[in-house]
């Protein structure tokens, strides 16, 4: 358990609204994941970051942004929301290079109507 | 590319069955780490193990175990004696290093499901 948080927990939002997902962690993981969770297709990586201020675009990062001002929190942003993004967000985090065991947090619904 | 496949999407067993659950993968790595996690109908995703490229040791934890075998690419997962807690969806997933991060590839997923 790396001490992951989320939120909010669950957001239902408009088309064309902003969204802004956090992640927040504790234990001072350097690595910081986004994936996203659809049914048929498992998880899949949406950006990553490899330490503050360093992010890089992961396999679906098309219509998402992310940012990383400190350590412990990680921000998905959706700028301009569209249904496609509706799905279940999760964050992970990991301590360091190899063995480089990813934790998740709890998930985020998202639901773009 | 990175890919795993899990071929099977849903498994039904009936309670102290076992079962083996397949997850086949593509990487032209030859160093890379393979994971199994499952995700129990809470919904959280849990780790239950990680194996290196350079490890083909099979590996028992209490009623699951592991078998890893790069001349198939192969990571299956058996369970011994199901039990109703064991059902869950179970992801198999690969790794991609890039600058330290590990990006992890996941296959679809199978969805296990233990009968009483």
């Amino acid at each position: 358990d790396a001490g992951i948080t989320q939120s909010p927990r669950h957001k239902v939002t408009e088309t064309g609204t902003p969204v802004t997902l956090r992640c927040h962690q504790t234990e001072n993981h350097r690595y910081m994941y986004w994936y996203r969770q659809d049914p048929g297709h498992g998880l899949r990586l949406i950006h990553y970051s490899y330490g503050v201020k360093d992010t890089d675009k992961g396999e679906v990062s098309d219509g998402y942004s992310v940012s990383r001002s400190k350590t412990e929190d990680f921000l998905l942003t959706l700028e301009s929301a569209t249904s496609s993004q509706t799905s279940v967000y999760f964050c992970a985090t990991s301590f360091g290079q190899n063995p480089n065991t990813q934790y998740f947090g709890p998930g985020t619904r998202l639901t773009v109507l | 590319a990175q890919k795993v496949t899990q071929a099977q999407t849903e498994i039904s067993v009936v309670e102290k069955e076992d079962v083996t659950l397949d997850c086949v993968y593509e990487t032209r790595d030859t160093t890379y780490y393979l994971f199994w996690y499952k995700q129990p109908p809470s919904g959280e995703l849990v780790f239950l193990i990680r194996r290196n490229s350079f490890d083909e040791q099979n590996e028992i934890s209490g009623r699951y175990s592991w078998n890893f075998q790069k001349s198939t690419s192969s990571f299956n997962f058996t369970i011994t004696a199901s039990q109703v807690v064991d059902s869950a969806v179970y992801f198999c997933a690969l790794s991609e290093s890039n600058r330290g991060a590990q990006k992890l590839v996941f296959g679809q997923g199978t969805r296990l499901t233990i009968n009483p």
